[in-house]
């Protein structure tokens, strides 16, 4: 059954490093997402991507933040100068289409800043 | 605004009770609801959703929500739980309209015992 992966599985950085996470959504989908959720926190919307733009982000992604599809498989979260509360598990998803077309979760990466 | 709560953030029940799963929404518009479960070590899995019609809708594994729009809750039950039912269970909403920024609750952990 076709699955989202990301590496690494955890990430351990010290502040104000760039980190990448990666992603490889599943191969036919055209939508993708990257969500985050701080320890015993909420799950959080961080950014929604389709046709090689941004088709909506929220407060939490500022110009820290940045993603991109270098190619026709991966799809990355740049965080340029990471912060303390950048701490958490970050998580991809991609879906088929729009319109409540389910969509599918990687794994998670686990963030570390120190 | 959109949000979600999740009552109980740890539920323990025995194996063959009743398993129910409280979640409330908050939303401006006419909500489109879900939830999802996650596996130790694994990304999120979509269990059942609702966008229009029926209001008792049926997911994987036996489990069903009812979405109750006069208490604005979304609550998931399964008859019988079974020990492969324990992870964690995240209920979530999108009342954008484009049905790809979902918000998240905090999840409740489901511990099943002999």
């Amino acid at each position: 059954e076709p699955e989202v992966t990301q590496t690494p599985s955890h990430q351990v950085t010290q502040m104000g490093q760039e980190v990448i996470l990666r992603c490889v959504p599943i191969s036919n989908h055209l939508y993708f997402y990257w969500y985050r959720q701080i320890l015993g926190q909420k799950v959080e919307f961080l950014v929604s991507f389709y046709n090689n733009e941004i088709s909506e982000k929220s407060e939490i992604f500022d110009d820290q933040f940045s993603v991109e599809r270098p190619d026709g498989s991966n799809f990355t979260l740049k965080i340029r100068s990471t912060k303390l509360e950048d701490s958490a598990m970050y998580f991809c998803a991609s879906s088929a289409q729009s319109s409540y077309n389910e969509q599918f979760f990687g794994p998670g990466t686990r963030l570390t800043v120190l | 605004a959109q949000s979600v709560t999740q009552l109980g953030s740890h539920v323990s029940v025995s194996e063959g009770a009743l398993v129910l799963l409280r979640c409330n929404y908050s939303s401006s518009v006419p909500p489109y609801l879900f939830w999802y479960v996650q596996y130790p070590n694994q990304g999120l899995q979509l269990l059942l959703k609702y966008t229009t019609g029926a209001t008792l809708v049926k997911g994987i594994n036996g489990f069903e929500a009812e979405f109750k729009k006069s208490e604005t809750s979304f609550h998931l039950t399964k008859p019988s739980a079974h020990m492969s039912d324990a992870a964690e269970y995240f209920c979530a909403v999108d009342s954008t309209g484009g049905g790809n920024k979902l918000t998240f609750g905090t999840g409740t952990q489901l511990k099943v015992e002999l």
